[in-house]
């Protein structure tokens, strides 16, 4: 079975601009989550998306949005980019999501660099 | 805001020894998962310990939940060199639009052989 998957692992942006980041969950999940990882400020939650809609925010700004499609993949986005927005970007999978009690599998990330 | 701290925050053993590391939360929880990530690499599960059991074994991995201390503790028994990596412990955390994995910030473990 495969695992979950995030393309591309390694992008550079430049101030300014916006990225797009790639995540196909495991089989047969219908929650995605998205999580920012800095060595600052650890692993933080950015949003969940559960059969198509947005179910759950953390405290980040509005250029970072995301979204889900009928097959469970799912996007994020983060527009004008902030030198701030470097950092691995990791993209988790389960059956119903945390609330339901489920394991919570994480794919390998996505490492973004800002110059 | 962590929700789980672990202790100590750095551990450096010899290939063959236990290591031991400790979580501490702050709010009730219904599940607690304990997570390896080597360096660069993404997330892989280790455990999930729910809130109504005390202790759960996978492997060479002994994980223990004490809910009337908010603690949970992972031993790697017989730790290998290929253990070395960082350690994190995610509890379920609710704020006002859901229920996410609240992380702390790692224990790294480093095994010598």
């Amino acid at each position: 079975k495969a695992g979950v998957t995030q393309t591309p692992r390694y992008l550079i942006k430049t101030r300014g601009q916006q990225v797009t980041l790639s995540c196909s969950p495991i089989s047969g999940h219908r929650s995605v989550s998205w999580y920012q990882q800095t060595p600052g400020q650890g692993l933080q939650f950015l949003f969940e998306y559960f059969s198509e809609t947005q179910r759950n925010k953390g405290n980040f700004p509005g250029r970072f949005s995301g979204r889900q499609f009928s097959n469970s993949r799912s996007e994020m986005n983060v527009s004008t980019l902030e030198l701030g927005d470097s950092a691995l970007y990791l993209c988790a999978s389960s059956r119903q999501g945390v609330e339901a009690g489920n394991t919570i599998y994480f794919g390998e990330g996505s490492w973004l660099t800002v110059v | 805001s962590q929700q789980g701290e672990e202790d100590p925050q750095a551990l450096s053993i010899q290939e063959g020894e236990n290591a031991t590391m400790n979580c501490s939360y702050k709010t009730s929880i219904n599940n607690l998962q304990w997570y390896r990530q080597n360096s660069g690499r993404g997330l892989v599960h280790l455990i999930l310990i729910r809130s109504n059991e005390r202790e759960k074994h996978s492997g060479r991995l002994r994980v223990t939940l004490d809910t009337s201390k908010k603690s949970s503790s992972l031993l790697i028994t017989a730790s290998r060199a290929a253990d070395t990596a960082s350690y994190f412990c995610a509890t379920d955390a609710a704020n006002q639009a859901g229920t996410a994995l609240i992380f702390g910030k790692g224990t790294t473990l480093s095994v010598s052989s």
